[in-house]
């Protein structure tokens, strides 16, 4: 069963600053997923990376997946508050349908 | 073009009633999951389904719980005599094929079971 592994589960970083988040997948998957969800709310698809190499941009995210190391990060660039949220990345088990999601990253922007 | 629906948003039953969670999967989409998300944790696959037909229900408990997607209508899960343990966000995702494309999720029906 795939397994995936987020870290850091919580990060408080100031407005301006960059980070990454990490994500960690135990077995070959076809494709990976970042999602980002605000409390109560639902899930919004921000990425979805399909090859090694992928790297994907939207705004102040950047996401990229490296299937040899089995790994994909979410790199932040100058937080602003807006971006205060919960991050799950997720990868499709063997079935090719079901997601299995890490715990999540909890963000919060602090100016 | 109007996203994945839910309802009820919210659900309070009391241990031992009856819990039923509807989905209507975007326009044009034919495949449905539902997924659990207890707190503080990572979404958890329960079901798979396709007009009338359960693909896989591996996720899903196999006591107490039922999920159907008839061919008119939303897909109903089903969950018998809750218990404590069943209180959690129940999110429902649609997609127009599987695996091929990303699946949206709908805005989620969180039971509460006192």
């Amino acid at each position: 069963e795939l397994k995936v592994e987020q870290n850091p589960l919580f990060l408080s970083m100031q407005e301006g600053k960059n980070y990454t988040i990490y994500c960690n997948y135990s077995t070959t998957s076809d494709r990976l997923y970042w999602y980002r969800q605000d409390p109560g709310k639902s899930l919004e698809s921000l990425f979805v990376l399909l090859s090694n190499g992928a790297v994907k941009q939207e705004g102040r995210l950047m996401a990229s997946l490296d299937t040899k190391a089995r790994l994909s990060t979410l790199h932040i660039t100058a937080a602003v508050h807006d971006l205060s949220a919960t991050y799950f990345c997720a990868g499709l088990g063997d079935s090719g349908y079901a997601l299995n999601f890490g715990k999540g990253t909890s963000l919060l922007v602090t100016p | 073009n109007a996203g994945v629906m839910q309802n009820p948003r919210h659900l309070v039953r009391r241990r031992g009633q009856e819990a039923r969670l509807r989905c209507s999967p975007m326009k044009g989409h034919s495949h449905v999951y539902w997924y659990r998300q207890l707190p503080e944790e990572g979404l958890k696959f329960m079901v798979y389904l396709q007009k009338e037909n359960i693909i896989d229900e591996s996720g899903m408990p196999k006591e107490r719980f039922s999920a159907e997607f008839p061919k008119e209508g939303p897909s109903i899960l089903r969950i018998q005599q809750v218990v404590r343990g069943d209180s959690a966000a129940y999110f429902c995702a649609s997609s127009s094929r599987d695996s091929e494309e990303t699946q949206y999720f709908g805005p989620g029906t969180r039971l509460l079971v006192l």
